[in-house]
Order: structure tokens, then sequence, then C-alpha cells
């Protein structure tokens, strides 16, 4: 199976600042690569897929690069209503099967 | 707009069996998408269960894979979970989603979720 690893578990940051998660799968996904974001009690929403692709009505401050083993994730100018918890998820087309990484809090300082 | 709407019994007793259904709208589940579900544990992370396309095949997590069955009924445009023998580890938050596959790229993404049902496995 394809492990996922996301780094920090957690983080504090200012409006305004630039915010960056990491991903890293245990094997080659080519760009299977997607974020989520989810709010407190709410259902996840899709942010990014296929590694850099800004899903529909999705504000572009959000980002997302990298491609095999490692993908990273960004916010430009974080706002207040991007205080959330963020998934990565891969498909493996092996498998098949769908892991999500353990996800990162981001919240404010 | 698509909508997705979980519902089902809310307490379900240890070695039982743990049933939802997920009433689609706005899109068909005879379409070119496959239906999901996704638990998250009170406190914890995502875990996909499974999915199933309009012609009956499915993925299962092969962690769950012994006690799952997803199944469709186009009659009602509803899909539906079926989990058996559950314990206290099976208590969370059950979600369905919209999923788009495109097998030779290797994309698979979930578009649409339904808002979530809590489900506690309990006596």
């Amino acid at each position: 199976d394809i492990q996922m690893t996301q780094s920090p578990s957690s983080l504090s940051a200012s409006v305004g600042d630039r915010v960056t998660i990491t991903c890293q799968a245990s094997q080659d996904i080519s760009n299977s690569l997607n974020w989520y974001q989810q709010k407190a009690g709410k259902a996840p929403k899709l942010l990014i897929y296929d590694a850099s692709n800004l899903e529909t009505g999705v504000p572009s401050r959000f980002s997302g690069s990298g491609s095999g083993t490692d993908f990273t994730f960004t916010i430009n100018s974080l706002q207040p209503e991007d205080i959330a918890t963020y998934y990565c998820q891969q498909y493996d087309n092996v498998s098949p099967m769908v892991t999500f990484g353990p996800g990162t809090k981001v919240d404010f300082k | 707009q698509v909508q997705l709407q979980e519902s089902g019994p809310g307490l379900v007793k240890p070695s039982g069996t743990l049933s939802l259904t997920c009433a689609v709208s706005g899109d068909s589940i005879s379409s070119n998408d496959w239906w999901s579900w996704v638990r998250q544990p009170p406190g914890k992370g995502l875990e996909w269960i499974g999915d199933i396309y309009h012609t009956g095949s499915t993925h299962y997590n092969p962690s769950l894979n012994s006690r799952v069955t997803i199944s469709l009924d186009k009659s009602k445009n509803e899909f539906s979970l079926r989990l058996t023998s559950v314990t206290a580890a099976d208590t969370a938050v059950y979600y369905c989603a919209r999923s788009q596959f495109y097998y030779g790229s290797g994309s698979f993404f979930s578009d649409y979720w339904g808002q979530g049902t809590l489900v506690i496995v309990s006596s």
C-alpha cells in the first residue's frame, strides 16, 4: 500500500501570510494527488485535483504543485476563512485504493 | 447543483450491521461517475471506505473489505453502505461523495460531498 505523510501536522500563521503544506507519497504516484479543505463540523471540500488543477470556484490564492512523490500545497495570503484542516489524498491505480494524508490543521497565531 | 444526503440509524449495537443510504439529486447515479463512502472517527482523519460505478463495479478499502458492501438503487437514484460486525472503532461521521475517475490518467477526486451523518456504535 502507498503511505502518505503530511507536514506539518499543525501550523499557526497570521492573516496575509503565505502558508505551505507538503505531502509525500511512499512511491511514485505521478500527479494523482488532491487537496481538500475541511472546516470544523463540515464535509471536506475539494480545492486542488491532479496535483495542480484548481477546482472551479476556488480562490486563486490556493495552489498546488509537484509530481512523483513530493507535493506542495500553498495558500498565498492567508484569510480568516481559511482556518481549517487540509488533507492530501492519493489514488493508487494499481490496487486500486484511495488514501488520505493525516491532515494539517491551520489556525491563527 | 449536485446534492448528496446521507440517512440511516445514528446508533448501532456492537456486532450489528451499519446501514446508510445516500440520496443523490442533480445527477444520475447511472452517469459516468463513481459514488464513494468516506468516514471520519471523532477528532481523527479521513478514511476511504470504498466506491461503486453504475455498472456495479466496486472498490473497497482492504482493511474493511470483508465487512463492507456498497450497492446502488437506480430506481431511487440512491446508493448504500452496509458494514457488518461493527465495533466501537466504527463510530464515525460517514460521508457519501460523488467522485470523478479517469482510468487512463489515474485521476480520481471527490467533487461533491454530503453533509455527513454520525453513527455511534454502542450498546
